[in-house]
């Protein structure tokens, strides 16, 4: 089945660092890929996402680039803040389709934790 | 915006009693779902819904029921709760078949002792 595997956390940076959160997956055909972020206390938002190869999915500074060739979906940001302090999931759920299924299911790797200090 | 919203943010329940969680969402959203996350374990999925009382099993239904008698509304019943039962239970909603972007609720936090 399909599966997401995220770089083991906690990760913790200094302000203004390069932040790299790995993402690879495993799935059949071409899945779509997201990464969502939950801040402390709140739901998971969606932060970014690519729907087919070589698509790069952008916000808020982030970024994330899918690789088919590696099956990857790593996240990426040049400058890090303490607000961007929060968990981050990689998600992906199955190309949209006539086989696509009864509901829009999304498999979700285990978050990685980033701490970000003055 | 979209808003879902869950009844509790946190509650703490005896082993054996009979526990409801509401979610709402205000967006006439057609798919609906429960996950628990758990530590080192992230999201599980544990029923979701695409339409009123139509529901499917997730990857971990057991122990777990739901309800969908309204198109807004989804309820997760712990028949009878146990102490594994303890985590964080997100809802979340999308508005069609085939859209993955999910709107989550803030979660509750539930404690059985």
């Amino acid at each position: 089945g399909d599966s997401v595997t995220q770089m083991e956390g906690p990760v913790t940076l200094s302000e203004e660092a390069f932040l790299t959160i790995n993402c690879t997956y495993t799935a059949t055909g071409y899945p779509s890929l997201f990464w969502y972020v939950q801040y402390p206390g709140e739901g998971l938002q969606l932060l970014l996402k690519a729907t087919k190869a070589d698509d790069k999915g952008s916000n808020k500074g982030f970024e994330a680039t899918y690789r088919k060739e590696t099956t990857s979906f790593h996240l990426e940001k040049g400058s890090v803040q303490v607000s961007d302090s929060a968990v981050y999931f990689c998600a992906l759920g199955p190309r949209k389709g006539p086989n696509t299924g009864t509901a829009s299911k999304l498999t979700f790797g285990t978050g990685t934790r980033l701490q970000v200090t003055l | 915006d979209v808003k879902v919203t869950q009844s509790s943010r946190y509650l703490v329940k005896r082993t054996g009693e009979k526990v409801f969680l509401e979610c709402v969402q205000d967006m006439d959203h057609e798919n609906m779902f429960w996950y628990r996350q758990d530590p080192g374990l992230g999201l599980r999925l544990i029923y979701f819904s695409y339409d009123v009382k139509m529901k499917e099993k997730g990857d971990i239904p057991e122990g777990y029921s739901v309800s969908r008698e309204k198109k807004e509304r989804f309820s997760l019943i712990l028949e009878s709760a146990s102490t594994n039962q303890t985590s964080m239970y997100l809802c979340a909603s999308t508005p069609e078949l085939g859209v993955y972007e999910q709107y989550f609720g803030p979660g509750t936090r539930l404690t059985v002792t």
